[in-house]
C-alpha cells in the first residue's frame, strides 16, 4: 500500500479480555517495527520483524504480549488478559530493511491504535 | 544502551519567528543515525529532518536544519519561519549503525506556534 495502515484505530476493552491489532506495512518493506506511547512520552520499542522471523523482541514487557508476521508483510499485535496499565496507543512502522545504510533505514510510521482497557 | 534526552517538554514560539529543541543522546558507538520526527494530534509520525553521525555537514530540508555538535552529542532542531501547521510533538530519535538496531526516541517536545 501507499502508507502503513494500522487496524482498529481506536479499541476499547476490558480487563482480561484478549485483543488484537493489525498493521500492513508499506509493500515490499522487509523490516517491521512495534512500538507503544503512553500518553505524553515517546514511542517505547516492542518488537522487530526482518521478513517473517522476530528478529528481536526484547522490548515486550511479558509473555502477555506476542506478535506474529507469517507472510512477512502484515503483523498482529496479541495481548492476553489485558490489564488497565496496557492502555496506550501503538504505533507500527516499516523500513525497506533493517540494514542501516542511508537509504534505508528511515521509519515510516502507521497512525497508531489507541487501546484503552477499562 | 542508548538514551535521549529532550530536556524541554514544551516550546512555544511565534509564527514566522524561529525556534530551536534541543536534543542530547549518549552513546559509546563512533557511528550513528539521528533523526527527528514529528507527531501532529493525528497520531501519524512524520520524518523531519536525518543526520549522519560521520557527516560534519549539518543537515537541512527547507524551513528544517539541526546543529549536530558530536563531541557534545547534542543534535538541536532549528525551525525557521514558523507556520502554525508546525505545532506538534517533536521526538529526537538515535539509531546504531548496526544491522538491525531499533530507533531509541527521546521524551519529545510539545511545541506551541502562537498566531
Amino acid at each position: 500500500g501507499a502508507g502503513v495502515s494500522q487496524t482498529p484505530s481506536n479499541k476499547v476493552t476490558e480487563k482480561g479480555k484478549y485483543v488484537e491489532l493489525r498493521c500492513d506495512p508499506i509493500s515490499g518493506h522487509t523490516a517491521l517495527y512495534w512500538y507503544r506511547q503512553s500518553l505524553g512520552q515517546g514511542p517505547e520499542f516492542l518488537i522487530y520483524f526482518q521478513g517473517t522471523g522476530a528478529a528481536d523482541d526484547s522490548g515486550l514487557p511479558n509473555d502477555r504480549f506476542f506478535a506474529v508476521r507469517p507472510e512477512g508483510s502484515v503483523s498482529t499485535l496479541k495481548i492476553q488478559r489485558t490489564e488497565r496499565g496496557d492502555s496506550a496507543v501503538y504505533l507500527c512502522a516499516s523500513s525497506l530493511s533493517a540494514s542501516a545504510s542511508s537509504g534505508a533505514n528511515v521509519l515510516t510510521f502507521g497512525a497508531g491504535s489507541r487501546l484503552t482497557v477499562l | 544502551a542508548q538514551t535521549v534526552t529532550q530536556s524541554q517538554p514544551e516550546m512555544s514560539v511565534q509564527e514566522a519567528e524561529t525556534v530551536t529543541l534541543s536534543c542530547t543522546y549518549d552513546t559509546s558507538e563512533s557511528d550513528y543515525y539521528l533523526f527527528w520526527y514529528k507527531q501532529p494530534p493525528s497520531r501519524q509520525m512524520i520524518l523531519v529532518i536525518r543526520q549522519e553521525a560521520y557527516k560534519q555537514q549539518n543537515a537541512t530540508e527547507n524551513r528544517f536544519s539541526v546543529n549536530f555538535q558530536k563531541a557534545a552529542k547534542s543534535f538541536s532542531l532549528k525551525i525557521s519561519d514558523s507556520q502554525l501547521g508546525d505545532a506538534a510533538m517533536y521526538f529526537c530519535a538515535y539509531r546504531s549503525p548496526n544491522y538491525g538496531q531499533n530507533f531509541v526516541f527521546g521524551p519529545g517536545t510539545r511545541l506551541s506556534v502562537l498566531p
